[in-house]
């Protein structure tokens, strides 16, 4: 299994504000990905953090506005850049370690006000 | 990446057998049917996964439909505790989890 801490659990912003987000995973693993949840929605796949290269971002998302460090195998932040209510969401770091089952994080609820 | 279609929600009365099914009519040959369940104020959880064969663990049983385009989630004996949103998710590339819509599964006393 992984143990993931992310900080902070919460957090309310004001607009035109970034947030880092910090995702510390107990032991080194492979693959770390992002995800963002909209209120009353499911989990969409922001970025795939890479450790010693940029991230690989899905459709619709993109580095100024999502920028993602991956320094080594056990860390990994995600920046919101820019907020607006719209950002308001929660926010989940994932790892995987084995290449079958996915641990994810408790999220960071944003509120942009 | 191949979709898949599980109803809104779902009701079950506690300690009976609850079945939550999940088409993907598009699904290839190397795609895993992966579950996992999102309890409230929490993150996702695995739940079990499979590619041909039934499987079983502690927590649930998967059948799998011969032709691979269906799959049910099984919890054998329902408790209050399994109330979450179950997510059917096709594995379509080796280390990325897109999640659809699941199906909310409300447990009554």
């Amino acid at each position: 299994s992984a143990v993931i801490s992310q900080k902070p659990s919460r957090d309310i912003c004001q607009r035109g504000t970034s947030l880092t987000i910090q995702c510390q995973v107990d032991s080194q693993v492979t693959m770390m990905f992002w995800y963002r949840q909209q209120p009353g929605q499911s989990l969409t796949l922001i970025a795939t953090a890479n450790q010693g290269s940029e991230a690989t971002y899905e459709s619709g998302f993109v580095i100024d506005k999502f920028p993602i460090s991956r320094p080594n195998l056990t860390f990994s932040t995600l920046t919101v850049s820019n907020m607006s209510p719209e950002d308001s969401s929660i926010y989940l770091c994932s790892v995987e370690r084995t290449g079958t089952e996915a641990f994810f994080g408790q999220g960071t609820r944003l509120t942009v006000v | 990446d191949a979709k898949t279609t599980q109803p809104n929600s779902m009701e079950s009365n506690e300690e009976e057998p609850v079945h939550l099914p999940c088409n993907h009519s598009t699904i290839s040959g190397t795609d895993y049917i992966h579950w996992y369940r999102q309890l409230p104020s929490q993150g996702p959880e695995y739940v079990i996964h499979g590619l041909t064969s039934n499987v079983n663990n502690r927590m649930a049983s998967l059948a799998i439909a011969e032709d691979r385009k269906s799959s049910t989630l099984i919890l054998h004996r329902a408790t209050l505790r399994d109330a979450a949103v179950y997510y059917c998710i096709l594995r379509a590339n080796f280390n990325k989890f897109y999640f659809g819509s699941g199906t909310k599964l409300n447990v009554k006393p």
